[in-house]
C-alpha cells in the first residue's frame, strides 16, 4: 500500500498570505495525485488532479506541483472560505486508492 | 446540475447488515466509475470500493472485502453499498462520489452522506 504523509498537520495563517501544503508517498506515484478541500460538515472537494491540473470551477490562487514522491499544494492569497482540511490521494496504485491524512488550514 | 443523494444510514448492532443507495442526476450516470469513501468520526477519508460504468468491474479496500458489495442499476440512476458482518470500526460517514474521466480515479462530485453507526 502507498502510504501518504502529510505535513504539517495544522498550518496557521492569516487571510492574504500565502500556504505551502506537503504532501509525500512512500514511493513513486508519478504525477497520480489529486487534492481535496474540506469544510466542517460538508463533503470533500476536489481541488487539483493528475499533480497540477485544476479542477472546475476552481480559482487560480490555488495550485498543484509535483511529481514522484513530492508533492505541493500552494494557495496564492488565503481567503476566508480557504481555511479547511486539505487532503491529498493518490490513483497510482489503482484501484487501492489511499489519501493522506489531512492537514487543517487555520486562521491565525 | 449535477448531485448524487445518499440514503439507508443508520444505527446497527455489530454483525448486522445495512445497504446504501446513492442516487445521481445531472449527468449520464451510465458513463462514469463511481466510489464509495468514508470518514470516521473526527478522522479522515478512507476509500471503500469503486465500480465501473457499466458494472463490470468491482474493487474493495482491503478493509471491507468479503463483507461489502459495490453494484449499480443503471436504469434507475442508483449506485448500492451493501454491508454486511458489520463492525464497530464501520461507524462513518459515507459518501458515494462520481468518478473523474475515463478511469474514474479521482472523484469530481461529492454527496452529502450518509451516516452508518455499528454499535450494541
Amino acid at each position: 500500500e502507498i502510504v501518504l504523509t502529510q505535513s504539517p498537520a495544522t498550518l496557521s495563517l492569516s487571510p492574504g498570505e500565502r500556504a505551502t501544503l506537503s504532501c509525500r508517498a512512500s514511493q513513486s506515484v508519478s504525477s497520480y495525485l489529486a487534492w481535496y478541500q474540506q469544510k466542517p460538515g460538508q463533503a470533500p472537494r476536489l481541488l487539483i488532479y493528475d499533480a497540477s491540473n485544476r479542477a472546475t470551477g476552481i480559482p487560480a490562487r490555488f495550485s498543484g506541483s509535483g511529481s514522484g514522491t513530492d508533492f505541493t499544494l500552494t494557495i496564492s492569497s488565503l481567503e476566508p472560505e480557504d481555511f479547511a482540511v486539505y487532503y491529498c490521494q493518490q490513483r497510482s496504485n489503482w484501484p487501492r486508492y489511499t489519501f493522506g491524512q489531512g492537514t487543517k488550514l487555520e486562521i491565525k | 446540475q449535477v448531485q448524487l443523494v445518499e440514503s439507508g444510514g443508520g444505527v446497527v448492532q455489530p454483525g448486522g447488515s445495512l445497504r446504501l443507495s446513492c442516487a445521481a442526476s445531472g449527468f449520464t450516470f451510465s458513463s462514469y466509475g463511481m466510489h464509495w469513501v468514508r470518514q470516521a468520526p473526527g478522522k479522515g477519508l478512507e476509500w471503500v470500493a469503486f465500480i465501473r460504468y457499466d458494472g463490470s468491474n468491482k474493487y474493495y479496500a482491503d478493509s471491507v472485502k468479503g463483507r461489502f458489495t459495490i453494484s449499480r442499476d443503471n436504469s434507475k440512476n442508483t449506485l448500492y453499498l451493501q454491508m454486511n458482518s458489520l463492525r464497530a470500526e464501520d461507524t462513518a460517514v459515507y459518501y458515494c462520489a462520481k468518478g473523474l474521466g475515463p478511469r474514474g480515479a479521482y472523484m469530481d462530485v461529492w454527496g452529502k452522506g450518509t451516516t452508518v453507526t455499528v454499535s450494541s
